[in-house]
């Protein structure tokens, strides 16, 4: 019954390639969210995603793109890895900003490691 | 700008009390968050401030001064378990968390 999860929980990978991280939520929220932990902790917000409004980071290189085949679902590709994205990427959801409780809730983490 | 500023590293023995301090300056305010997070996991939801005054939640309390834009996390009766990182967050006039650096709170025996 875990409430937000993602896939895989550790990703290592060569400068390059093309990879995906997968998220899910059963809380029935609105909106989720992907984040990047670098090694300084410092929690960065990549995008913000609803069914209405998709928001993103203007600093995130379009390398990035959220994908969501529905509301349950924000999953993450990456295309041309670089080493600089080597992080821990968390998924978070919550309802609606501003309609409702707007606490976020994390998925476990995926740890990213280009070589 | 926006800003979150918390200390860096905080020490403090098990038993005890131990309040870590956060100050903001972002583009208007929705609520401040408190979140724990232990090395290698996701971060947790501790509190949540809109309103000044303090909330308390068992061992854990957080108080909010909105015309100061200030915060603090108390915690109290300090248990080994408690060593992790906390993070303050701001919700701005976006309804966008904006997350400090996060305080690791060391405990000793």
């Amino acid at each position: 019954d875990t409430a937000v999860s993602q896939t895989p929980k550790y990703l290592v990978t060569q400068m390059g390639n093309d990879k995906s991280i997968k998220c899910e939520q059963n809380l029935g929220h609105d909106t989720m969210y992907w984040y990047k932990q670098d090694s300084k902790k410092f929690l960065k917000i990549m995008f913000s995603y609803n069914n209405k409004e998709l928001i993103i980071n203007e600093t995130v290189p379009n390398r990035f793109s959220p994908k969501s085949p529905d509301k349950a679902h924000l999953n993450l590709h990456i295309n041309s890895l670089e080493l600089g994205d080597s992080a821990v990427y968390f998924c978070a959801s919550s309802q609606v900003p501003g309609e409702g409780t707007d606490t976020q809730y994390f998925g476990p983490g995926t740890r990213l490691t280009v070589l | 700008g926006q800003n979150i500023d918390q200390p860096t590293e905080m020490t403090a023995t098990e038993g005890a009390i131990v309040q870590i301090n956060c100050t903001y300056q972002t583009s208007g305010f929705n609520g401040l968050f408190w979140y724990q997070q232990h090395a290698g996991e996701a971060p947790t939801f501790l509190s949540y401030n809109v309103l000044d005054g303090l909330e308390e939640k068992g061992r854990f309390s957080s108080f909010l001064s909105r015309s100061k834009g200030y915060s603090y996390l108390l915690l109290k009766e300090l248990q080994m378990k408690d060593s992790a990182s906390y993070l303050c967050a701001v919700m701005d006039s976006n309804y966008q968390l904006i997350w400090g650096a996060g305080t690791k709170l060391i405990i000793k025996p």
